[in-house]
């Protein structure tokens, strides 16, 4: 069965870059493409985006100048780091593993349990 | 906010039968499937139904879901206590390229 378990800073500074690290237990990057969604009071549950067993990326366009996804050589670690952060990217982040059917992710199964980020100087 | 518009408030007593609506348009639920999510704060959010209508292995029975245009539904039967949490919709999004999820609605049970 398979586990997610998030792990990062729980403050940053504003500009600064938010790195963030999913630890997968019971499964590995080998197979499946896996998640970062983030949650906020003002806009709730916001896709950030995905990195697959195969290399394929995608990001929601709206963040996607600022995001970067990863998975490590350890194959049961995935990252995500977040550019030039503001107090708008406040927000509790999730990793899930998606599931994906040619270009669109249909559902996310499981979750971790979420880490809140806070921006703040 | 959200793409998908859920009310942000339901509730029940133990036994009865709940619903919980998810409407959006034809880019997301009109075209793709809908997913449903059970979410206790401070928990991991719980897949409960994908592909519009399909339960996960572990999920009883009582959970169900629909899809009828651009409107979803889930439906909770025999009410429990344990079934108080947050429920969010989701489906892909076309136009945005991207997963779009509803506000969630918090589920009291009376």
């Amino acid at each position: 069965q398979v586990q997610l378990q998030e792990s990062g800073p729980g403050l940053v500074k504003p500009s600064e870059t938010l790195p963030l690290t999913c630890t997968i237990s019971g499964g590995s990057t080998n197979t499946h493409c896996w998640s970062w969604i983030r949650q906020t009071p003002g806009k709730g549950l916001e896709f950030i985006g995905y990195i697959c067993h195969n290399g394929d990326t995608r990001y929601n366009p709206s963040l996607k100048s600022r995001v970067t996804m990863s998975t490590a050589t350890s194959k049961t670690q995935f990252s995500l780091r977040l550019s030039s952060v503001t107090a708008a990217d406040t927000a509790i982040y999730f990793c899930a593993r998606a599931f994906r059917a040619y270009d669109r992710i249909d559902w996310f199964d499981p979750w971790g349990q979420g880490t809140l980020v806070t921006v703040s100087s | 906010q959200s793409v998908l518009t859920q009310p942000p408030s339901a509730s029940g007593t133990p036994g009865q039968r709940v619903t919980i609506s998810c409407s959006g348009g034809n880019s997301n639920i009109g075209s793709h499937y809908v997913c449903w999510y059970q979410h206790l704060p401070g928990t991991a959010p719980k897949l409960l139904i994908y592909a519009n209508n399909q339960r996960p292995s572990g999920v009883p029975d009582r959970f169900s879901g629909s899809k009828s245009g651009t409107s979803a539904s889930l439906a909770i039967s025999g009410l429990r206590s344990e079934d108080e949490a947050d429920y969010y919709c989701a489906a892909w999004d076309g136009s945005l390229s991207s997963p779009v999820f509803g506000g969630g609605t918090k589920l009291t049970v009376l």
